[in-house]
């Protein structure tokens, strides 16, 4: 079983949509979670962080669930700009730098 | 502030050739780190540092070599190139202050033939 998994998707939705991702983990020691952003062939940015008591960034809300170990992307009202591929990243468990990144769920926004 | 640069973008190698690699940052991050990115796999972490003079290896690092000898730089050497390197490899740096922010190079893109 992989440590982080994804569902890769596509997804494609309407502009206007409101869309959600899934990510599940394996390890129970986690402590961090984060949500990346990645652009075709560019490098990874991080797109928000993930804490116990969610965390809301404009039109984007993450949530933790620790008893069921996922962690989730909300995206309302989605724009064009928002086709990307999002990635679940986690601390391994020997130490915070050790980041597990998922595979990436892929988003297309479509006019 | 050019953030963290990589170089080249792309490189062509035959099997059995060695390279090296470049990554640079300005922004004096004690933390730097090399991932590959395949098709279905995600990032791999190859080798980290937490500061010049210290490296450890990651989950992949056979056929991967590293040193920091200075807080800027931290190169990958390919000592001799397998088909199964080719890859998309991306540099990372982030502050030991601030570890959740890893700020990532624009990667470089290896095809060994």
């Amino acid at each position: 079983r992989k440590e982080v998994e994804q569902d890769p998707g596509p997804f494609n939705v309407p502009e206007g949509a409101t869309v959600a991702f899934n990510c599940t983990y394996s390890n129970s020691a986690s402590q961090s979670f984060f949500w990346y952003r990645q652009d075709c062939r560019k490098e990874p940015k991080l797109l928000m962080s993930v804490y116990s008591s969610g965390n809301e960034d404009g039109r984007f809300t993450a949530q933790l669930n620790r008893a069921s170990q996922y962690i989730s992307l909300l995206i309302r009202d989605s724009k064009l700009s928002d086709s990307a591929t999002y990635l679940c990243v986690v601390n391994g468990n020997t130490g915070f730098q050790k980041l597990v990144f998922g595979t990436g769920t892929r988003l297309l926004v479509s006019p | 502030n050019a953030g963290v640069t990589q170089t080249p973008k792309f490189q062509v190698l035959k099997t059995g050739q060695s390279m090296t690699l470049q990554c640079a940052q300005d922004m004096n991050h004690e933390y730097m780190s090399w991932y590959r990115q395949d098709p279905g796999m995600g990032l791999r972490l190859i080798h980290y540092s937490v500061g010049a003079g210290i490296t450890d290896q990651g989950e992949v690092p056979n056929g991967y070599n590293v040193s920091r000898s200075t807080t800027e730089d931290f190169p990958l050497r390919l000592l001799s190139a397998a088909p199964s390197q080719t890859s998309v490899y991306f540099c990372a740096s982030s502050s030991l202050a601030g570890p959740e922010t890893q700020y990532f190079g624009p990667g470089t893109r290896l095809l060994v033939l």
